[in-house]
């Protein structure tokens, strides 16, 4: 168990909805990052917080945002979705910045399928 | 542009036996550092090993270990005495000074009794 805990695990929706992923870091880290895992793009960064801030963006549709709160949980919402938004999410967190490279730890993922 | 090349989609071995697993880079930074996480079935993502590129000594952890050629831009994963519960997928990262992990398209490792 990585102490970083993601709901829901599974989740099924139709194109064109509104979905909400949340993770909760491992206690007493300060970083958040989502990458996205999909047959077709491998595992890709999306973005990253730390302490509440956005700290690093990389490949996140505009369709897609996310945020940290002050308990220092993230959420992902994924809107107007797509097929091919079909993927597994995966929430990672770290003490702090990955340089000076730093452990990632990551959660079991939500399994995102649209249909 | 980093990135992080794994030109193994699959790879099997026997119990026991040995296995490398390869990967290349392209950067020109200086200062980086350099993973490899395990995917098993349960598609849970492990650290199994971290190596520091000012670090000229090859990372250990266990039965796994690395050969780190900076110079190559090499980082190749060695895992010594495979047991079944080795099979997973194998992604090897990279990251500098953005906090961007950031992923080969991973190796499948199938180990055989």
């Amino acid at each position: 168990d990585s102490g970083v805990t993601q709901t829901p695990k599974h989740l099924i929706t139709a194109t064109g909805q509104r979905v909400t992923l949340r993770c909760s870091p491992r206690s007493g880290d300060l970083s958040v990052y989502w990458y996205q895992q999909s047959l077709d793009q491998g595992l890709q960064f999306l973005i990253q917080y730390y302490n509440g801030e956005e700290r690093a963006k990389g490949n996140i549709l505009e369709r897609f945002s996310a945020q940290q709160f002050p308990d220092l949980h993230s959420e992902l919402n994924l809107s107007s979705l797509e097929l091919g938004d079909s993927a597994l999410y995966f929430c990672a967190s770290s003490v702090g910045r990955l340089n000076p490279g730093e452990k990632l730890f990551f959660g079991s993922g939500t399994q995102l399928s649209v249909l | 542009a980093q990135t992080v090349t794994q030109s193994q989609p699959e790879m099997s071995v026997q119990e026991a036996e040995t296995v490398t697993l390869s990967c290349t880079y392209d950067t020109s930074e200086s200062n980086y550092y350099l993973f490899w996480y395990k995917q098993p079935p349960s598609r849970q993502m492990i650290l199994v090993i971290r190596q520091e590129a000012y670090k000229q000594q090859n990372a250990t952890e266990n039965r796994f270990s690395v050969n780190f050629q900076k110079a190559a831009k090499s980082f190749s994963l060695k895992i010594s005495d495979s047991q079944l519960g080795d099979t997973a997928m194998y992604f090897c990262a990279f990251v500098y000074n953005t906090d961007k992990l950031i992923f080969g398209t991973g190796t499948r490792l199938q180990v055989f009794p």
